[in-house]
């Protein structure tokens, strides 16, 4: 199974770009790459995936490395209500292979 | 949109109790996943649901876990007899299909204790 590194946390300042990033070297060619991210005291939410090309929703954006063994997710303006736990998860089909891992604990300073 | 329904929200038995906890999916969602969360880690799959028939199971402790989804739609899992180290935070989750770009939805969770 694929597994990840993510840094422990990170901080950032209310209405600034906030980069997180995810090593994923062992990846297998055909996993996409899953961001989820739970708030306080929630169940996770879906925040984002991309197989290759670089991805944009209105939540987030994913920047995936060309080598595909690590990606990056971009909150372009950060919100005290984007501080949360960022999973980063690179998914095969079956969901027994969705490893959560620790993530990344996002904390936002007004 | 309703999300996904779970109860009760907290519990704290002893151990060897017997516990169990009830999910209701959104509706329409074919495939329903039970995870734990064990303090300070990601969550863990326990079992997966498609319809009413279990997809996987591998991670689920069968001698003391057991979960069924009867008629495809609301699901509980149950822990007899619990041990301390069950305590955790037991999520629910549905999706539309089972495929791994199925965005999985996640219901608040229930935090059990096991003294």
């Amino acid at each position: 199974d694929a597994k990840t590194t993510q840094p422990n946390s990170m901080e950032s300042n209310e209405e600034e770009p906030v980069h997180l990033p995810c090593n994923h070297s062992t990846i297998s060619g055909t996993d996409y790459i899953h961001w989820y991210r739970q708030l306080p005291s929630q169940g996770p939410e879906y925040v984002i995936h991309g197989l290759t090309s670089n991805v944009n929703n209105r939540m987030a954006s994913l920047a995936i490395a060309e080598d595909r063994k690590s990606s990056t997710l971009i909150l372009h303006r950060a919100t005290l209500r984007d501080a949360a736990v960022y999973y980063c998860i690179p998914g095969g089909y079956n969901f027994n292979k969705f490893y959560f891992g620790s993530g990344t604990k996002l904390n936002v300073k007004p | 949109e309703a999300g996904v329904a779970q109860s009760p929200r907290y519990k704290i038995i002893e151990k060897r109790q017997s516990v169990a906890f009830w999910c209701n999916p959104i509706s329409g969602h074919a495939t329903l996943y039970w995870y734990q969360q064990i303090l300070g880690q990601g969550p863990k799959l326990l079992i997966q649901f498609q319809n009413n028939g279990v997809v996987d199971d591998s991670q689920l402790p069968k001698d003391r876990f057991s979960a069924e989804r009867l008629k495809g739609v609301d699901s509980t899992l149950k822990i007899q007899p619990a041990k301390l180290e069950d305590s955790a935070v037991y999520l629910c989750a549905s999706s539309y299909l089972a495929g791994e770009l199925d965005e999985q939805f996640f219901g608040p969770g229930t935090r059990l204790t096991v003294l």
